[in-house]
């Protein structure tokens, strides 16, 4: 079965410093992982997706992820946080079902202090 | 409209009530996805649908819970005899893609309609 792993509760980072959100995951076949940012009280927003191709993922908003197929992770980066980018953030993997539904982590709270 | 629009944005119901939660997809848009997403969670599938055709129904956690896009177009989910365990927030979400080459699509996102039952 499919599933994502997210192993921080939550990240501080100090505005300008760059940061990292983890995200771990188990599919069989192809992996297609997405990053969603959820802001309070909002409903979920497209930040990127892997498919195939160039590891290395650009997205809105100035974030980037990284596939790494050995080590079956796609961790977010930035390499500056704004503190607006303080919000709860989603890595999810689509099942390969009939439905092509996403599968999600637990998410990951991001406090970015000025 | 631009976007995956949701009614009502906020609901509180007392248990044992009725509700209907109302989904608007982006124009055009195959697939249809509805969530629960419990405060401090990730959002949980509840069921999928392919233009007026609802091919999974899964992730429903009783038949209190049901789901319908008769035109392919709008989707209301309603729960039935709500109880406090209901209390969430439903995500609706949209993809331009069928199921069957749904693999690079995104998925897109309504604000979600936060249900209160008390």
């Amino acid at each position: 079965a499919q599933s994502v792993a997210q192993p921080e509760d939550q990240v501080n980072v100090a505005e300008g410093n760059p940061l990292t959100v983890k995200c771990t995951y188990s599919v069989s076949g192809n992996p297609y992982l997405f990053w969603y940012v959820q802001y309070p009280n909002r409903g979920l927003q497209f930040l990127l997706k892997y498919i195939t191709g160039d590891n290395l993922v650009k997205g809105s908003y100035g974030f980037e992820a990284e596939f790494n197929k050995s080590q079956t992770s796609f961790h977010l980066k930035k390499p500056s946080a704004l503190v607006s980018d303080s919000a709860l953030y989603f890595c999810a993997v689509r099942d390969p079902s009939n439905t092509g539904k996403l599968i999600f982590g637990q998410g990951t709270t991001l406090q970015v202090k000025p | 409209g631009a976007g995956v629009s949701q009614s009502p944005r906020y609901k509180v119901a007392k248990r044992g009530q009725d509700v209907a939660l109302r989904c608007d997809p982006i124009s055009g848009h195959v697939s249809l996805f509805w969530y629960q997403q419990a405060l401090g969670q990730g959002p949980e599938f509840l069921t999928y649908f392919q233009n007026e055709a609802q091919l999974d129904k899964s992730g429903l956690p009783s038949d209190r819970f049901f789901a319908e896009r008769p035109e392919g177009s709008v989707s209301t989910l309603k729960i039935q005899r709500t109880q406090q365990e209901d209390s969430a927030v439903y995500l609706c979400a949209s993809s331009l893609a069928s199921a069957a080459d749904v693999s690079g699509n995104t998925i897109y996102f309504g604000e979600g309609s936060w249900l209160t039952v008390v």
